[in-house]
C-alpha cells in the first residue's frame, strides 16, 4: 500500500525566513496531495494541496510542489510569521481511493 | 465548507468497557472516514464509513474492536470496544465534502483509558 515519508520532524527558522518541508510517496497512482497545518489542541487545517496533474500551486505566502517522476512533493511557507509555528502533515490519496495517507509530521518552529 | 461536530469532545474510561464516539455533519456527504491520532504522532486511518454498509477497515483494525455505523449521509458513530490504556488517543473524523477528495476534520475527541 501507500507510504508517506515526511523530512525534517522538525524545523526552526528566523521570523521573515523561508521554510520547506518535503515528503516522498510509495504510489505511483497517487493523484491528490493535501497539506494541513494543526495546532496544538486543534484538529487539522487544509491549508493547500495539489493534484497530479499540476506542478505548483501558490496561495500567498505558501506553495506546493509535486514531482511526479520522483514521486516527491513539498511544503514552502515564505516570510514566515510566529502564527505559522504547529505541525505540518502531509499526505497522498492512493489510486483510485478517496482515503488519506498522512507523513509523520513536520514541527515547525518560528522564532520572533 | 460544512460544520462538522463530534461529541464527546473528550472522555476518561475505564479498561474493560466501551465508548462510541458520535459525528454530524451539517450537510450530506458522500465519504466520511474515522482516524486515530496517538500522543504526539500522525493521524492513522481506522476504517472508511460506507452509508448503508459495512465500514471498510485497514490493516490492523478490525470491526469487533472498532464497529462503526453510518446510518444515513450526515451521522457516524465509532465505538471504541472494551478498552485498554493502548486505546488512549484522539479520535478524529473527517468528511470528503466533494469528489475531489478535499476532506476537513472534525474537532476530534480526546480519550483517556485508566
Amino acid at each position: 500500500g501507500e507510504n508517506v515519508e515526511q523530512h525534517p520532524s522538525t524545523l526552526s527558522v528566523q521570523e521573515g525566513d523561508s521554510a520547506v518541508i518535503k515528503c516522498t510517496y510509495s504510489d505511483s497512482a497517487s493523484n491528490y496531495f493535501p497539506w494541513y497545518k494543526q495546532e496544538l489542541g486543534k484538529r487539522p487545517q487544509l491549508i493547500i494541496d495539489i493534484r497530479s496533474n499540476v506542478g505548483e500551486k501558490k496561495d500567498q505566502r505558501i506553495a506546493v510542489t509535486l514531482n511526479k517522476t520522483a514521486k516527491h512533493f513539498s511544503l514552502h511557507i515564505t516570510e514566515t510569521q510566529p502564527e505559522d509555528s504547529a505541525v505540518y502533515f502531509c499526505a497522498a490519496t492512493p489510486g483510485s481511493s478517496y482515503k488519506l495517507i498522512f507523513g509523520s509530521g513536520t514541527r515547525l518552529l518560528v522564532r520572533p | 465548507s460544512a460544520v462538522i461536530s463530534q461529541k464527546p469532545s473528550r472522555d476518561i474510561c475505564q479498561r474493560g468497557t466501551s465508548l462510541t464516539i458520535q459525528c454530524q455533519v451539517d450537510s450530506q456527504v458522500t465519504m466520511m472516514f474515522w482516524y486515530r491520532q496517538q500522543p504526539g504522532q500522525s493521524l492513522t486511518l481506522i476504517a472508511t464509513a460506507n452509508q448503508g454498509s459495512e465500514a471498510t477497515y485497514e490493516s490492523g483494525f478490525v470491526i469487533d474492536k472498532f464497529p462503526i455505523s453510518r446510518p444515513n449521509l450526515t451521522f457516524s458513530t465509532l465505538t471504541v470496544s472494551n478498552m485498554s490504556p493502548e486505546d488512549s488517543s484522539i479520535y478524529l473524523c473527517s468528511v470528503d465534502l466533494s469528489p475531489g477528495n478535499e476532506q476537513f476534520f472534525g474537532p476530534g475527541t480526546r480519550l483517556t483509558v485508566l
